[in-house]
């Protein structure tokens, strides 16, 4: 059974890098055909695909923050990553790493405020 | 990018009745990869159809999905109490996945 734990900083300052990552246990991310995503979720509101990494390492990620966001994958540590620069309130969200569509992390709740 | 709209935005039932929920897609879905997640208030999403069609391991068979193509279906056969929650459905069929905004199934 696959389980995914998100980990990082609750608070990010406005116009800093929110960084997070998600271990992976019961599983490798180096498997084949896996896919490896991040979505988050603004307090009491829908479900938003912010990107994935797949086992070859090709990237794809929402049109709309695309300038914005970076996943990468630490084989060695069985993680992958996501990174998202020039954070404002908007930011403000729930954040789950999921693998495909099938298995969910917990989420981290990531608060963008001075 | 292909946008989902799911209908109705909130459902009203009461437990021992049948839910219907929509999702419907802006152009064709690829080998119909679609699929519908369950959340509570505090919990993550759980997936219960994938596939358009096939139940994800250990959910009940109360649960259905169908549909192809543009349209698809969550048929909640007979509600239990703890069905009332929010459904999302999500297409993984585009190298950019996306979400529907979500149905509210409360009782009623």
């Amino acid at each position: 059974q696959v389980q995914l734990q998100e980990s990082g900083p609750g608070l990010v300052k406005p116009s800093e890098t929110l960084s997070l990552t998600c271990t992976v246990s019961g599983g490798s991310v180096s498997s084949g055909s896996s896919y490896w995503s991040w979505i988050r979720q603004p307090p009491g509101k829908g479900l938003e695909w912010i990107g994935y990494i797949n086992y070859n390492g090709i990237t794809n990620y929402n049109p709309s923050l695309k300038s914005r966001v970076t996943i990468s994958v630490d084989t060695s540590k069985n993680q992958f990553s996501l990174k998202l620069t020039s954070v404002t309130a908007a930011d403000t969200a729930m954040y789950y790493c999921a693998r495909g569509v099938s298995y969910w992390g917990q989420g981290t709740l990531v608060t963008v405020s001075s | 990018e292909i946008v989902l709209t799911q209908s109705p935005g909130t459902l009203s039932l009461s437990p021992g009745e049948r839910a219907t929920l929509s999702c419907r897609a802006s152009q064709n879905i690829n080998n119909n990869y679609l699929a519908w997640h369950q959340q509570k208030p505090g919990q993550a999403p759980r997936l219960l159809i994938l596939g358009a069609s096939s139940r994800a391991t250990g959910i009940p068979d109360r649960f259905s999905g169908s549909g192809s193509g543009t349209d698809f279906t969550l048929t909640i056969s007979r509600l239990e109490p703890e069905d009332f929650a929010v459904y999302y459905c999500q297409q993984y069929g585009s190298s950019t996945y996306t979400f529907g905004q979500g149905t509210k199934l409360e009782i009623k």
